[in-house]
């Protein structure tokens, strides 16, 4: 069975670190992109960062560039996302997902066709 | 930045023809694909590049794009498909989201 799950979450104090951790399984990991999505409580979908199957390029939404370091280990069929200076906005359910990167007759798709549970990041005093 | 619009809301009757709107400049020019969300769980991909249906996605979903209108259908619309609908496109290497569609049927 194809899963991802998640972990690390929790809770931690503005200008704090967290790292979370998706461990993949049931197919080969090391030939798909990645990608983090973030949900806020009661919001829409947001972005958050890709990464390419062996970690050669590395995208992130403009408001984490700096804070936030995608990586992964294929190896251990593993992705994580270090978060550093957290701030009360990054509160939010965090998802991994697989990545479908590939060109169509005129242009370039990418969707995500697997995502875990998610795991909750909250940045609380 | 790219950017993608959804109206908040769409209502449907059960049985009747749900259409779920993502505007997008030149969206045509991109690959579309829909995500259903149901409170508590975790989003899934029900159309991918633009019209392709995922294995167990039900028939009554389709999808559409051309030039700056991205739709999902929903035919025979059923009580289970009430949920939040998210259009997503690929733009300079980054993924973008829309805002989301609560779709209630009633």
């Amino acid at each position: 069975e194809v899963q991802l799950v998640e972990s690390g979450g929790g809770l931690v104090q503005p200008g704090g670190s967290l790292r979370l951790s998706c461990a993949a399984s049931g197919f080969t990991f090391s030939t798909y992109w990645m990608t983090w999505v973030r949900q806020a409580p009661g919001k829409g979908l947001e972005w958050v960062a890709n990464i390419k199957q062996d970690g050669s390029e590395k995208y992130y939404v403009d408001s984490v560039k700096g804070r936030f370091t995608i990586s992964r280990d294929n190896a251990k069929n593993s992705l994580y996302l270090q978060m550093n200076s957290l701030r009360a906005e990054d509160t939010a359910v965090y998802y991994c997902a697989r990545g479908q990167h590939g060109s169509g007759s005129y242009t370039i798709y990418y969707y995500m066709d697997v995502w875990g549970k998610g795991t909750t990041v909250t940045v609380s005093s | 930045s790219y950017e993608l619009t959804q109206p908040p809301s769409v209502s449907v009757s059960p049985g009747q023809t749900a259409s779920i709107t993502c505007s997008g400049d030149k969206l045509g020019d991109k690959f579309a694909c829909w995500y259903q969300q149901k409170p508590g769980q975790s989003p899934v991909l029900v159309i991918s590049q633009d019209t392709k249906r995922p294995s167990g996605i039900p028939e009554r979903f389709s999808g559409s794009n051309s030039g700056n209108t991205a739709t999902l259908t929903i035919r025979g619309t059923q009580a289970m498909d009430e949920a939040d609908y998210y259009c997503q496109a690929w733009d300079s290497s980054t993924v973008v989201f829309g805002g989301g569609t609560k779709l209630t049927v009633l």
